[in-house]
């Protein structure tokens, strides 16, 4: 039972266009959702972040929408840096221990 | 600064070996994970520890086991490698709301 859905494996973006990356969660209980990006041979480092009780995040070019009616989770970068390229993980935690990652989104930025 | 130390970057171990992967986190987090990432799949949770001496399995604890006698330190043991025990395994420890993920290291079974 796949609670957590990236549906596109990969993306390819001009530099300094906008970049858009979407998650798809089943579980309501889900209260607090994050973004991880990963370069390769690295570990996961943490991007941004948004709780249920908001339906958006800034953090300079990064922002976070939440739709909780649709149970979609996105992430956009505005404008995208080759410096962007990496894969991006989306992540549901519930205020347990567990946090619940997607398949991941390998974004290539185009210079 | 946050810090998350794997002990090993990349092992390159033999089928049926024993094979230790350690972290230790200097947060004084009380949670610590171990998970393991392959393309396609993201990343899976194998173990989790909450406090020391405790642990609870994650969504695939086949094949490993876990070690917390210290706070600051949380092993992950593959008791006989296989070679579907090939991956990348990253060890986390968690503030609430935040994952901190060390380097990462990078095991290949033969």
């Amino acid at each position: 039972d796949q609670q957590v859905k990236q549906n596109s494996p990969s993306l390819s973006v001009q530099e300094g266009r906008i970049s858009i990356l979407n998650c798809d969660y089943t579980n309501s209980m889900f209260d607090y959702f994050l973004w991880y990006k990963k370069y390769p041979a690295e570990g996961p480092t943490f991007l941004i972040s948004i709780s249920s009780i908001k339906d958006k995040n800034e953090d300079g070019r990064f922002t976070v929408f939440l739709n909780k009616s649709a149970k979609h989770l996105s992430l956009h970068i505005v404008p995208s840096q080759p410096g962007d390229s990496a894969v991006y993980f989306c992540a549901f935690t519930s205020g347990t221990y567990k946090y619940i990652f997607g398949t991941g989104t390998r974004l290539k930025v185009l210079a | 600064d946050v810090k998350v130390t794997q002990s090993s970057r990349y092992l390159v171990k033999r089928t049926g070996e024993k094979v230790f992967l350690e972290c230790v986190q200097d947060m004084d987090h009380e949670n610590m994970f171990w998970y393991r990432q392959d393309p396609g799949l993201g990343l899976r949770l194998i173990y989790f520890s909450y406090d020391v001496k405790m642990k609870e399995k994650g969504d695939i604890p086949e094949g490993y086991s876990v070690s917390r006698e210290k706070k600051e330190r949380f092993s992950l043991i593959l008791e006989s490698a296989s070679t579907n025990q090939t991956s990348m395994y990253l060890c986390a420890s968690s503030s609430p709301g935040e994952l901190f993920f060390g380097e990462g290291s990078r095991l290949t079974v033969l």
